[in-house]
């Protein structure tokens, strides 16, 4: 069956950098994108960027343009994000998906916390 | 910021019909694009609950229904159960936000 499994918590300080890690199994994984999305406490969805873990294509959410970072291993089946200079408001859980059109399976979220 | 807008809570009594609207514009569902949805219960991740505008995924009790029409979609769901109470968004892809995907603000369904 298909799984995304994602890292462990984080507690990051302000300015610092986090990569949250996703490996997927039960199906080829450069066959398919992998999006990001993250919730903030309270909050909805909001979706931060997408890769094609086929050719590396990436789009990434403007608001997140200039300090995201998404990679993929295709010899691990890992996709990777990475996000730079921390604030409080980025306080909240991140998903990865297995992304199409719609996004039809996700990891269990990795929850990162911002705080002096 | 969602470009897709949800009312924030609907509710219902078990056994009731309910109705999730989800409105976008010209650049996002009016332009043709799939409308998916999500449920997402308290602690969870999201799931893949309707995609396509009105295709369930295996396993999705056929109590959840979708619908698409101009700039709008619905997400209805009949037969109203306690398990259902939950967060729900929908989801498509934008054209003015250079390749965007975008989520609705999200609605709470209360079981009465």
């Amino acid at each position: 069956q298909v799984q995304l499994v994602q890292s462990g918590t984080e507690v990051k300080k302000p300015g610092a950098s986090v990569k949250v890690s996703c490996k997927v199994s039960g199906y080829t994984f450069n066959t398919y994108g992998i999006g990001w999305v993250r919730q903030a406490p309270g909050q909805g969805l909001q979706w931060m960027g997408w890769i094609s873990a086929h050719n590396g294509a990436i789009s990434y959410a403007q608001e997140f343009q200039d300090r995201v970072t998404m990679t993929t291993d295709t010899s691990t089946s890992t996709a990777y994000m990475e996000l730079r200079s921390l604030a409080s408001d980025d306080t909240a859980v991140y998903y990865c998906a297995r992304a199409t059109a719609d996004f039809d399976h996700w990891g269990q979220g990795t929850l990162v916390t911002v705080s002096s | 910021q969602s470009v897709l807008t949800q009312p924030p809570s609907v509710s219902g009594a078990p056994g009731q019909r309910v109705t999730i609207s989800c409105t976008g514009s010209s650049s996002n569902i009016g332009a043709g694009y799939d409308v998916h949805w999500y449920q997402q219960l308290p602690g969870t991740a999201p799931k893949l609950l309707i995609y396509a505008n009105n295709n369930r995924p295996s396993g999705v009790p056929d109590r959840f229904s979708g619908s698409k029409s101009g700039t709008s979609a619905s997400l209805a769901i009949t037969g109203l159960q306690a398990e259902d109470e939950a967060d729900y968004y929908c989801q498509s892809y934008d054209s003015s936000l250079s390749g965007s995907y975008v989520f609705g603000t999200g609605t709470k369904v209360v079981v009465l």
